[in-house]
């Protein structure tokens, strides 16, 4: 298995419909993140989840949803969203600490119609 | 406030030219430094990373210096390969909340045969 796994790859959705996007990572680390990477846009830091609590929530919109169950395990629940939210979503994992580096996923490209 | 500034891109080189990418930051305690990089189509992976000043960071043949009294942590290789064309952010992360990672807006690299 691969550090940090996200399904699915792509997806395209209408505005109305509802949608979730899965990360695993399987690393023991303690931390997951979502970030949005839009084109000529910088990266963008969503949500932080810090042994399952949520602990940053850069002001993201509601229509945006994350839930953490567990420390391996984070999700993104997409619904009524706008074709502006057409990015790639990033999940990744840390091991707070001095050095603790980001671990990616590969991502999964979003496209809103 | 913590922020990374890195040179606007793209930056367009002939194979085994001399890379150099520009980073500075600015950070409150005593931050750790990350250059990551992004090959299309994919996540963010680790390139290299320092932790004090003086330290140097090295992998497939790039290099990055911590120097504290320049804040900067300049990217560099020798000789560039056409396989070296990606997008190369800067990070950093700072002491108190090891949870937040700042990013610059990251360098595209060209590397033309």
């Amino acid at each position: 298995e691969t550090g940090v796994t996200q399904t699915p790859r792509h997806l395209v959705m209408g505005m109305t419909n509802k949608k979730s996007l899965k990360c695993e990572q399987h690393l023991g680390h303690n931390a997951m993140y979502w970030y949005k990477q839009s084109a000529k846009k910088p990266l963008e830091l969503m949500f932080v989840y810090n042994f399952k609590e949520q602990t940053e929530n850069n002001s993201v919109p509601s229509r945006f949803s994350p839930e953490c169950p567990n420390s391996s395990h984070l999700f993104l629940h997409l619904h009524t969203l706008q074709p502006e939210d057409s990015a790639l979503y990033l999940c990744a994992s840390s091991q707070p600490g001095v050095g603790g580096e980001l671990f990616f996923g590969e991502g999964s490209r979003l496209t809103v119609l | 406030g913590n922020s990374v500034t890195q040179m606007e891109g793209p930056v367009t080189l002939s194979e085994e030219a001399f890379l150099t990418i520009n980073c500075t930051y600015t950070a409150t305690g005593y931050p750790s430094l990350f250059w990551y990089v992004q090959y299309p189509g994919e996540g963010l992976q680790l390139l290299l990373k320092a932790t004090k000043a003086d330290d140097k960071g090295s992998n497939k043949g790039f290099e990055a210096t911590y120097r504290k009294e320049t804040t900067s942590f300049h990217l560099e290789k020798g000789s560039v390969q056409v396989s070296d064309s990606a997008v190369y952010f800067c990070a950093l992360s700072v002491p108190h909340n090891f949870n937040k990672f700042y990013f610059g807006s990251g360098t595209k690299l060209n590397v033309k045969p």
